[in-house]
Formats: structure tokens, C-alpha cells, sequence
């Protein structure tokens, strides 16, 4: 139990594009998910939680209105990477946690997103 | 400020046992979890550890000490599939993962 899906896995778009990647929950209710981003050899960082239903929380210093999370269903998230440059290039993860099991975080396959 | 230290590589040989361990500081602690991560995968769980003591999975193991701010993953009869990174994360007060940086394990037969 306990799975989560991220698609598309991998992902190459010209710069100036926006890019969306959905996470799915697939076995559970999912009433937080995490967005993480990862860089080449250094560990997770968060960028965002969200609440099915309500607004995200961004961390400090990631930019809202270029990184879109909707939350619309208990089972579903969405990053969108607006008007993605070449640094935005990265390793994309989403998480998700329920109510039955209030600590643990599931983790999605991660998406590979390349901006030429 | 919330700091989680971890050695940043270790290598082992195949067949051995090896120990990871974790110190942290934190706002507050809502569990410690130990996640395995391949290169070029995401994060996948292993072990939760909310109470002190040793947690027994496998071939897989985690301790921990609230007291002393630490912990330890300890792998045995380790395999060449178990080369990766391994990370600790604490679970602060407001139930926000803090990561430490990971630990890249390397097997050699």
C-alpha cells in the first residue's frame, strides 16, 4: 500500500514554456503532499506543502507564481514550472502523507525536468 | 537553528555490517525516519522511529535516542543492491521534515 505515482517521469521543454507534473496518490487519501526539488548529488528540498482544498505553503525563497500547486482532490497534486528557464532544470518529487499514518511520507518516482 | 548531521559517504564490503548514524537538533520532534534513495531514484522508506530503542526490519535496523539527539541505521549481510544514499530526516513540531544531506554508501565485494 502506500503508493504514489508522478507523471510524465521525464520531461524536456524549451525555455519559456511551462511544464505540468501531476502526483498521484493511488491506494490512499492523501491530505498533505510535499513538493520537493533535487539537485545533482545534494539532498531533498522542499518547496512547497499543500492541503487538498486550500492554498499551498511555499518555503522561503520559491516563487509561487512560478511554481503553481493546485491541490484539488485527495488523491491528486500539481506542480506547474511557469515560463521554465535552464536552471529550473532539476529532479522533481512529490510525497504524500494521510491521516491514518500522520508522519510517514510516500514518495512519487520523481520527475526529471530539462529546460534547453 | 534545525540541523541534521550525517557523514557525507562510507564503504563497506559485501557481507559485513555497517552503521549510519545521525545527530540532529531540532524545534521540537515528532519521529525520525530513515529513507534509502538510489542514484537517479526517489526517496524510499525504510524505518520510523517516534520512541526510543531499536527497531528491527530485515536485515535493517534503526535506533534511536531522543535524550541524545541521535540515531543509527544499521545494515547487515550487506548486499551490492544496498549501494546508495541513505537519509535521516526528524519530523520537527510542526510535523515538517527537516533532511539531513544524506550518507552515499558504497559496496565493494
Amino acid at each position: 500500500g502506500a503508493v504514489v505515482s508522478q507523471h510524465p517521469s521525464r520531461v524536456i521543454c524549451k525555455s519559456g514554456t511551462s511544464v505540468k507534473i501531476e502526483c498521484r496518490s493511488l491506494d490512499f487519501q492523501a491530505t498533505t503532499m510535499f513538493w520537493y526539488r533535487q539537485f545533482p548529488k545534494q539532498s531533498l528540498m522542499l518547496m512547497a506543502t499543500s492541503n487538498e482544498g486550500s492554498k499551498a505553503t511555499y518555503e522561503q525563497g520559491v516563487e509561487k507564481d512560478k511554481f503553481l500547486i493546485n491541490h484539488a482532490s485527495l488523491t491528486l497534486s500539481t506542480l506547474t514550472v511557469t515560463s521554465a528557464h535552464p536552471e529550473d532544470s532539476s529532479f522533481y518529487i512529490c510525497s504524500a502523507r494521510y491521516s491514518g499514518e500522520a508522519e510517514t511520507q510516500y514518495f512519487g518516482p520523481g520527475t526529471r525536468l530539462l529546460v534547453l | 537553528g534545525q540541523n541534521i548531521d550525517q557523514p557525507t559517504e562510507m564503504t563497506a564490503t559485501e557481507g559485513a555490517i555497517v552503521q549510519i548514524n545521525c545527530t540532529y537538533q531540532t524545534s521540537g520532534f515528532n519521529g525520525l525516519f530513515w529513507y534509502q534513495q538510489h542514484a537517479g531514484e526517489a526517496p524510499t522508506f525504510l524505518s520510523y522511529n517516534v520512541l526510543d530503542g531499536l527497531e528491527e526490519k530485515g536485515r535493517f535496523s534503526s535506533f534511536l535516542s531522543r535524550s541524545k539527539g541521535y540515531s543509527y541505521l544499521l545494515l547487515k549481510e550487506l548486499q551490492m543492491k544496498d549501494s546508495a544514499s541513505y537519509l535521516c530526516a526528524v519530523s520537527d513540531s510542526n510535523y515538517q521534515l527537516i533532511w539531513g544531506a544524506g550518507t552515499k554508501l558504497i559496496i565493494k565485494p
